[in-house]
């Protein structure tokens, strides 16, 4: 069964801490996206990687990095967390072929204060 | 660019309703289309999809048409259970290897 996970279903943070959120999946994708999830705004892409060490931004990187040392791993990193980063941010792999079907993971609902 | 409009929510429908959530896109080209359904505390994951013009998608009750002359993928189910209540997002993959891109999603309830 495919399987995408995240570290945390809910975090709490504090304005200016860097905040690391972390995905794995077990598939061998080769995609892996970054999603913020808020209300009226659907999803929005923030970044994506093709390959390990390669990263494409979406439409709203502004405030985020990321990094995908492994295939296995991308990870979102928050250098300096604001309150308007409070969301729902979803990870999702997909293969490239046949169908780039996207799988994703339960989400993380971050909350900075 | 490419977009997908999908009908603003929520809809609230009674148990054994019949559904209809309006998906419409703008692309150039044939893009692939998705529905994607997230249930209460969940991620999204694949309702259904259809990769070519008049191809109907279809799973558990569900189905959509490609439809290229009106640009749509309206999603449609006979009878609804409340155990359909959940948020429906309608998604396009352009070409290639490309990110999806989705719609603002449609929140439904169904009650009993």
């Amino acid at each position: 069964d495919v399987k995408v996970t995240q570290s945390s279903r809910y975090l709490v943070k504090r304005t200016g801490e860097k905040v690391f959120l972390e995905c794995v999946q077990d598939m061998d994708h080769e995609n892996m996206f970054w999603y913020r999830q808020d209300p009226g705004l659907g999803l929005r892409l923030i970044y994506f990687s093709y390959d390990v060490k390669m990263k494409e931004k979406g439409d709203i990187p502004e405030g985020y990095s990321v990094s995908r040392e492994k295939k296995e791993r991308f990870s979102l990193i928050l250098e300096s967390a604001s309150t308007n980063q409070t969301s729902m941010y979803l990870c999702a792999s997909s293969p490239i072929e046949p169908s780039y079907e996207q799988y994703f993971g339960p989400g993380t609902r971050l909350t900075v204060t | 660019g490419n977009s997908v409009t999908q009908m603003e929510g929520p809809v609230t429908l009674s148990e054994e309703a019949f559904l209809t959530i309006n998906c419409t896109y703008t692309a150039t080209g044939y893009p692939s289309l998705f529905w994607y359904v997230q249930y209460p505390g969940e991620g999204l994951q694949l309702l259904l999809k259809a990769t070519k013009a008049d191809d109907k998608g279809s799973n558990k009750g569900f189905e959509a048409t490609y439809r290229k002359e009106t640009t749509s993928f309206h999603l449609e189910k006979g009878s609804v259970q409340v155990s359909d209540s959940a948020v429906y997002f309608c998604a396009l993959r352009h070409s290639g290897n490309t990110p999806l891109v989705f719609g603002k999603g449609t929140r439904l309830s169904v009650i009993a």
